[in-house]
This record gives C-alpha cells, sequence and structure tokens, in this order.
C-alpha cells in the first residue's frame, strides 16, 4: 500500500462558505476512508467509498471516490463553526492518518 | 456506554519508569488497533489484533513496547523504560471484521486515548 496525499494541510475558511480538501494517491485504491477529528477529541468515522466515481452526501458534506480510484475529495458547503476540526482520509490503517487537512472557521 | 474505553486517561511518569495503559473495545469487534499521536499529527499506526492475535506490528514499533489481547477482548499496551519522545496521546480503536469484507477495511472506533507525560 502506499499512503494517500492529502492537500491542503490547512484551510482557513469564511464561515458560510464553501471548501474541498483533497487526497490523492498513485496507486489504485481498494477504497478510502474519510475521518473528523475535532480539537481536543479523537477521530471519528464520517465515510467509506468503494467504487469508482462513487458520490455520498451528508446534509452538507459530499465525498467523491474518483473514476480511476486514485483520488478523493470532501467539500463542504456553507462552513460552519461545527466543522472545525482535521479531516483525514485513509485507505490503510498501517500506513497511519497522515497530517490532514486541519480548518478553522472565521465567524 | 458501548463505545471503546481507555485507561487511564492521563498518565505522567518519569523517564525510565513502565507504564500500561488498558483498552476495552466495542465487544462484538474482533478487531483492535493501537496508534500514537503526537500535536499536529494524524495518529500513527503501531499494531492490531484479530481476536487474540497480534497480527502486525509497525516497523517503528521499538522493542520497549509491547501489546497483549489475551482473551480476544480488551487489550494493554506496556511501554518500557519510557522516555520522553514518547510522549503521545496513545489512541486505541476496534472494528467488527469477517472474511466475507474482502479485506477491505471496516470503520474504526476510536477511544478518548490515554495521554502520557514523560517527564
Amino acid at each position: 500500500g502506499q499512503q494517500v496525499m492529502q492537500i491542503p494541510q490547512y484551510q482557513h475558511v469564511q464561515e458560510g462558505e464553501d471548501f474541498t480538501t483533497y487526497c490523492n494517491s498513485s496507486t489504485t485504491l481498494s477504497n478510502i476512508q474519510w475521518y473528523k477529528q475535532r480539537p481536543g477529541g479523537h477521530p471519528v468515522f464520517l465515510i467509506q467509498l468503494v467504487k469508482s466515481g462513487e458520490v455520498k452526501k451528508q446534509k452538507r458534506l459530499t465525498f467523491q471516490f474518483g473514476e480511476a480510484k486514485k483520488n478523493s475529495s470532501l467539500h463542504i458547503t456553507a462552513t460552519q463553526t461545527t466543522d472545525v476540526g482535521t479531516y483525514f482520509c485513509v485507505n490503510d490503517y498501517k500506513l497511519s492518518f497522515g497530517a490532514g487537512t486541519t480548518v478553522t472557521v472565521r465567524a | 456506554d458501548t463505545g471503546v474505553s481507555q485507561n487511564p486517561r492521563h498518565k505522567i511518569t518519569k523517564r525510565g519508569q513502565n507504564v500500561t495503559f488498558r483498552c476495552d473495545p466495542i465487544s462484538e469487534h474482533n478487531r483492535l488497533y493501537w496508534y500514537r499521536q503526537t500535536l499536529g499529527q494524524g495518529p500513527e499506526f503501531l499494531t492490531y489484533f484479530q481476536n487474540e492475535a497480534q497480527l502486525e506490528k509497525s516497523r517503528l514499533l521499538s522493542d520497549r513496547f509491547s501489546a497483549e489481547r489475551p482473551k480476544g477482548s480488551f487489550s494493554t499496551l506496556e511501554i518500557q523504560r519510557t522516555e520522553q519522545g514518547d510522549s503521545a496521546m496513545y489512541l486505541c480503536a476496534s472494528s467488527p471484521w469477517t472474511s466475507g469484507s474482502g479485506g477491505n477495511y471496516n470503520e474504526q472506533f476510536f477511544g478518548p486515548g490515554t495521554r502520557l507525560t514523560v517527564l
């Protein structure tokens, strides 16, 4: 396996705006999972994507898995202060979680 | 509370001492993972069990670290001769897994962690 690369590492967002974080891999992924960790908290599972081109929505969060299964994205619309935290994309736990994308929100 | 629990939540120790942490997973989960997390970084894989069998250990895991899951339920992580560099949050997670899952990893449920400070 190969650790996925996630960009950006930091995202400062004005409340109400949208943003996207991306995960990229040079190899085809069997699946990808997304987690969120609030400041001072522990990672919480958000979603798993398995199928090529898969799109899943959770309220204001939209998750996509690329057609080639080499990339994934998380798009958040109308950012709220509750979206603050670090978002991780993970393929192989043995490769650890990486640094994720840390999101801060300006009210 | 039927989630993953970890004890203690905080541990302060002096360099050179041994420490042991406990993790109680969700009861029906057969996989259990240990991670270490430092400030600004994501969880770093240490080891995982399927039932009582320790299936993999990170190459980063020194011989001062040992983990057990004797009855396939709770697990312990011991660090011998602690060093200041061991200071971190130690996270435990559990997940269900069946042979029919095709090898895909199922979602992990994390505990609150044990924060270790080595003085």
